[in-house]
């Protein structure tokens, strides 16, 4: 069935690091790709999506694209802030069938001052 | 805007018992969808509901149903709970249907089994 692998977490970077959060997926077909993003005390909250190979997704300075050769949408970000700290989420979704969000793991980044 | 709302947001109940959880969407959201989030298994689809139906289903024992009323808001039901049964129940809405992917999701509802 499709599935979804991140990272382990937690990961932890200083204030204005480089942050990359791998995702790869396994799926029969060509999905659309999702970050959610889950602050504490909150629900989750869609972050940025993909739907085709070759794009990227872009939202509050966090970009993933959709690398269809190396089934990957991997989080990126230039410089964290702490109110970054959250878990996310890598999720894909098939355009037929259930079309039920797939979800990774999670990976937990905690931002330090 | 008001946003997703569950609840009750925390319960315990013990072997056996059945649990009712229930979830407002927001205001003109016609689909809801239930996931369930536990350490081992992460976040897994349940059943998604739209104007009264439900359109999808996951892989779950029938001990778990759910329904959808005429106002969006819906509930979902565990029979016969069992140890395994204690996660965190999700319900997420959306204007449309989950097929568009963007789901706003509530805080959720821990339920704990003993």
């Amino acid at each position: 069935g499709d599935s979804v692998t991140q990272m382990e977490g937690p990961v932890t970077l200083s204030e204005e690091a480089f942050l990359t959060i791998n995702c790869t997926y396994t799926a029969t077909g060509y999905p659309s790709l999702f970050w959610y993003v889950q602050y504490p005390g909150e629900g989750l909250q869609l972050l940025l999506k993909a739907t085709k190979a070759d794009d990227k997704g872009s939202n509050k300075g966090f970009e993933a694209t959709y690398r269809k050769e190396t089934t990957s949408f991997h989080l990126e970000k230039g410089s964290v802030q702490v109110s970054d700290s959250a878990v996310y989420f890598c999720a894909l979704r098939m355009d037929t069938g259930r079309r039920a969000l797939t979800f990774g793991s999670g990976t937990r980044l905690q931002v330090q001052p | 805007k008001a946003g997703v709302t569950q609840t009750p947001r925390y319960l315990i109940k013990t072997r056996g018992q059945q649990v009712t959880l229930s979830c407002s969407p927001i205001s003109g959201h016609r689909s809801v969808s239930w996931y369930q989030q536990t350490p081992g298994q992460g976040l897994q689809f349940l059943f998604e509901y739209f104007s009264e139906t439900q359109r999808n289903k996951g892989n779950f024992p029938g001990r778990f149903s759910g329904r959808q009323f005429s106002n969006s808001r819906s509930e979902m039901n565990v029979s016969t709970l069992e140890l395994g049964d204690s996660a965190l129940y999700l319900c997420a809405s959306s204007l449309v249907g989950q097929n568009t992917g963007e789901l706003f999701f509530g805080e959720g509802s821990r339920l704990t089994v003993l």
